[in-house]
């Protein structure tokens, strides 16, 4: 079955350490996309990529970092610089980047940085 | 700018009862609207979304929803609610020119569902 595979499931990290969320899908989805959920809140856009090798930040972008090397992967970098960054994370994507598409989600890795 | 408004932050119902959720939206233009389900520590599933046409929709799981335009409203229904319709519901707006990952999501409201 097609669909978006995040892992880990649960990661913990050091402050100050740098971490990568693994994100792949197998959907032939264009447009892959990254937010932050928070207890309460509804999602945040951190980044997005409509294409290979492009990619644009979204509402929350400070102290991420991503690449698009490939359709099928797009990893998300939480660096030190973040302020806050334990959080759940979900890597989404759309069959196109633009009129109206619905989102797939993967099931999300969840973040906790002490 | 576009905004989603979910009012209700928790709602409890009985198993067997009716269920409405609510949703408001601000948008400019003609919105492309969506209702996803949450359940806990999960990703988010698509219930049903409303591109143009009729305002009512259809979706998975029994739910529906009905878009007015006057009330800016697009309110999620289902009849009956069972056990596993328990989780957390995101109500979302986005416009033509506008990437999907670029929607704007509520804040969520959790259902609770009593036996």
């Amino acid at each position: 079955d097609g669909g978006i595979t995040q892992s880990p499931k649960y990661l913990f990290r050091k402050e100050g350490q740098n971490v990568t969320l693994s994100c792949e899908q197998n959907l032939n989805h264009d447009a892959m996309y990254w937010y932050r959920q928070d207890p309460g809140q509804g999602l945040r856009l951190i980044y997005y990529s409509q294409i290979v090798n492009d990619f644009q930040k979204g509402d929350i972008a400070e102290g991420y970092s991503v690449s698009r090397e490939k359709k099928e992967s797009f990893p998300l970098t939480v660096t030190s610089a973040q302020k806050n960054p334990t959080a759940f994370y979900l890597c989404a994507s759309s069959t196109r980047a633009g009129v109206g598409s619905p989102l797939h989600f993967g099931n999300g890795t969840r973040l906790t940085v002490t | 700018a576009q905004s989603v408004t979910q009012p209700d932050i928790h709602i409890t119902v009985s198993e067997g009862a009716s269920l409405e959720l609510r949703c408001n939206y601000s948008y400019g233009a003609t919105p492309y609207l969506f209702w996803y389900v949450q359940s806990p520590g999960q990703g988010l599933q698509l219930l049903l979304k409303y591109f143009s046409g009729d305002t009512l929709v259809q979706g998975i799981k029994g739910f529906e929803a009905e878009f007015k335009r006057s009330q800016s409203s697009f309110n999620l229904r289902k009849p009956s609610v069972h056990w596993s319709d328990a989780a957390e519901y995101f109500c979302a707006v986005g416009g033509a020119a506008t990437n999907a990952g670029k929607s704007t999501f509520g804040d969520g409201t959790t259902l609770t569902v009593k036996p």
